[in-house]
């Protein structure tokens, strides 16, 4: 299995909602990123996660909160999002255990979040 | 402060034409360089990557020219096909500790039929 897979397609919430994001993984790699993509951007880093445990948060508001239940699994909870926060969220693994193939990051397919 | 530019930002090119996308860097630390392919609605997919002990590096269609004193790093696609058309983001990275990918702002290549 060589897929990162990523729950829901599309995601419509309002300002006051709770939801969450869903990413899994089953090619036995230890790092898991969340990235946030615009439209005719590039992907912008939220967070990762190295080993299960939080490696790197990019100065993400608190409305975003990740958690890494174990290694294959990688959620984002979302809470009083704005609309601005409205984006494609991409899920990205990589082996995480260092050597020249450990930086290769795959991607799932990304949720699409309207924020209204 | 963008790490890598790319240019262009976009280009057409005919069916069977080259596509030519160029990226640049400052950070000397950089010592690993993938190539994503992103359609519209999906995900990046890696396409190829580079390390700076080679000079180029072909799969199928894609090959990577690497010049590392120039600071600078190309995709050319070979025999460009309608199913080529995406968006196309060069990347650059640090050692083995880096998690980071610093991403190049994008090319959207269209091959016309």
């Amino acid at each position: 299995d060589t897929e990162v897979t990523q729950t829901p397609k599309h995601l419509v919430m309002g300002m006051t909602n709770k939801k969450s994001l869903k990413c899994e993984q089953h090619m036995g790699h230890r790092a898991m990123y969340w990235y946030k993509q615009k439209a005719k951007k590039p992907p912008e880093l939220m967070f990762v996660y190295s080993y299960e445990k939080l490696s790197i948060n990019e100065s993400v508001p608190s409305r975003f909160s990740p958690e890494c239940p174990n290694s294959s699994l990688l959620n984002l909870h979302l809470h009083a999002l704005q609309p601005e926060d409205s984006a494609l969220y991409l899920c990205a693994s990589s082996r995480g255990t260092g050597g020249i193939s450990y930086n290769e990051q795959f991607f799932g397919p990304g949720t699409r979040l309207t924020v209204l | 402060q963008q790490q890598v530019k790319q240019s262009p930002q976009s280009l057409i090119v005919q069916k069977g034409g080259i596509s030519i996308i160029n990226c640049a860097y400052e950070n000397t630390a950089f010592d690993y360089f993938p190539w994503y392919q992103q359609f519209p609605g999906k995900g990046p997919a890696l396409l190829i990557a580079i390390r700076p002990d080679v000079s180029e590096k072909k799969e199928g269609r894609f090959t990577i020219s690497f010049n590392k004193s120039a600071k600078q790093f190309s995709l050319h696609i070979m025999d460009s096909q309608p199913g080529d058309s995406a968006t196309y983001f060069c990347a650059a990275s640090r050692g083995p500790n880096d998690y980071k990918l610093s991403f190049g702002a994008g090319t959207t290549v269209t091959v016309r039929a």
